[in-house]
């Protein structure tokens, strides 16, 4: 497995409170992703960076915040939970193989709950 | 950007027989589609992809076809086995910023 780390791995909290969600990497890839996976949805892009300091809204970025400030780090923050983002959150990384993007590896999942 | 519908969402066959996941997407410009595999309580996993200059791909069991003019791709698995049981999910690649897109999932029971 790629070296791709998410903390926590469970979290439950509560509404209005703020969340980090932390993916860490070891293999240097340049892109990072954060997706959401809920049944019904597949999964769904909230952030991604293309590279440190680089970072782009997804399709789902409402209610989230990101920051990149190494290459091994993307940090995925909820400023103030709400229960429709009770979900489990997939942190993914990429290497560019020139014609396109190429394999995504995914990490564990962080499932969250806002009660 | 790009959209990409998924069918069907339930799917069950017996083993031994075939299934076929079928999705399409809406960008023209995307290049990329690859398919990903999750079992229960994994991660995705990618199982086979297809770049937009191929038509089609095998590998074993499993093959992808594209079809770019209509814009939509499928994934085919032969002799299905009970270990081929979990969601798979069809994706492309926005080639508009660096972002893959999901289909919804493809739940896939094979009854033994």
């Amino acid at each position: 497995d790629a070296g791709i780390t998410q903390s926590p791995r469970h979290k439950v909290t509560e509404t209005g409170t703020p969340v980090t969600l932390r993916c860490h990497q070891t293999e240097n890839h340049r892109y990072m992703y954060w997706y959401r996976q809920d049944p019904g949805h597949g999964l769904r892009l909230i952030h991604y960076s293309y590279g440190v300091k680089d970072t782009d809204k997804g399709e789902v970025s409402d209610g989230y915040s990101v920051s990149r400030s190494k290459t091994e780090d993307f940090l995925l923050t909820l400023e103030s939970a709400t229960s429709s983002q009770t979900s489990v959150y997939f942190c993914a990384i990429s290497e560019s193989l020139g014609q396109g993007q190429g394999e995504l590896f995914f990490g564990e999942g962080s499932r969250l709950t806002v009660l | 950007g790009e959209n990409v519908e998924q069918h069907p969402s339930t799917l069950s066959v017996q083993e031994g027989d075939s299934a076929v996941i079928k999705c399409t997407y809406s960008d023209s410009a995307s290049n990329y589609f690859p398919w990903y595999k999750q079992e229960l309580g994994k991660r995705p996993q990618l199982i086979i992809d297809i770049r937009s200059n191929v038509g089609e791909k095998k590998d074993q069991r499993i093959a992808v076809t594209l079809n770019k003019t209509a814009k939509h791709f499928s994934l085919h698995i032969t002799e299905t086995q009970p270990e081929d049981s979990a969601v798979y999910f069809c994706a492309a690649y926005d080639t508009g910023g660096f972002k893959t897109i999901f289909g919804a999932g493809t739940r896939l029971f094979v009854k033994a």
